[in-house]
């Protein structure tokens, strides 16, 4: 069975600092993981997602993740936040069959 | 390319009564669609998956029952929330993919808010 685990259901930053959201997954079999976004009451948009290869993956509006392995984890992260970048983010994990197992979600709040 | 939508964003309806959800792939044929509920403040948990012109699988503690899936073509899954209830309110969002594998993603409509009172 898949999980992930996302550390921190809000994560609050002023606008221009670091953005870092985490994400340890669990998985048996090598792991697919994804980063969306979704903005209130609308469905859920793709940043990124890592299945094979480099393992720092670059997404959209500035987002990036790195899949480490032995640490289990693919935390997301952008170097200055945005005020548009308040949203809620979740961390996905999935194997080959694309059944998509989601995290509890971190809502991310930017001050200005 | 690769939208999805899914119809109507919203809907108030009373208890007992049943609500249909749409979902259609634009552009692409989705032979897989995905019917998730969100609470609140918390996940996406699976509820369904649907194989075009198969019958739904659904997850442990999802009753068939009470939701039923129809995927009949390519481009048009529909979930019916049958006599709903007060605890049925939820926000329900549906993705779609051109296949199984991993090489095809989940593309995902901007849900539907059903409330029931």
């Amino acid at each position: 069975a898949q999980s992930v685990t996302q550390l921190g259901s809000h994560v609050s930053v002023s606008e221009g600092a670091l953005v870092l959201l985490r994400c340890n997954y669990s998985s048996s079999v090598p792991p697919y993981l994804f980063w969306y976004v979704q903005y209130p009451n609308q469905g859920l948009q793709l940043l990124l997602k890592y299945t094979t290869g480099a393992t720092l993956v670059k997404g959209i509006n500035g987002f990036e993740a790195e899949f480490k392995k032995s640490e289990t984890s693919f935390h997301l992260t952008k170097p200055s936040a945005h005020m548009s970048d308040a949203a809620e983010y979740f961390c996905a994990v999935s194997d080959q069959s694309n059944d998509m197992r989601f995290g509890a979600g971190t809502r991310l709040t930017v001050k200005p | 390319g690769a939208v999805v939508s899914q119809h109507p964003s919203r809907v108030i309806c009373k208890s007992g009564t049943s609500v249909k959800i749409e979902c259609r792939s634009l552009d692409f044929q989705a032979t897989t669609m995905f019917w998730y509920r969100q609470f609140p403040k918390q996940s996406l948990m699976l509820m369904a998956t649907s194989n075009e012109g198969s019958k739904a699988t659904y997850e442990q503690g999802v009753e068939k029952d009470k939701f039923l899936i129809n995927h009949a073509s390519l481009t048009l899954s529909t979930l019916t929330v049958t006599s709903a209830h007060p605890e049925d309110s939820s926000f329900y969002i549906c993705s779609a993919s051109s296949g199984t594998g991993i090489n095809q993603p989940q593309h995902f409509g901007d849900g539907t808010r059903l409330s029931i009172l």
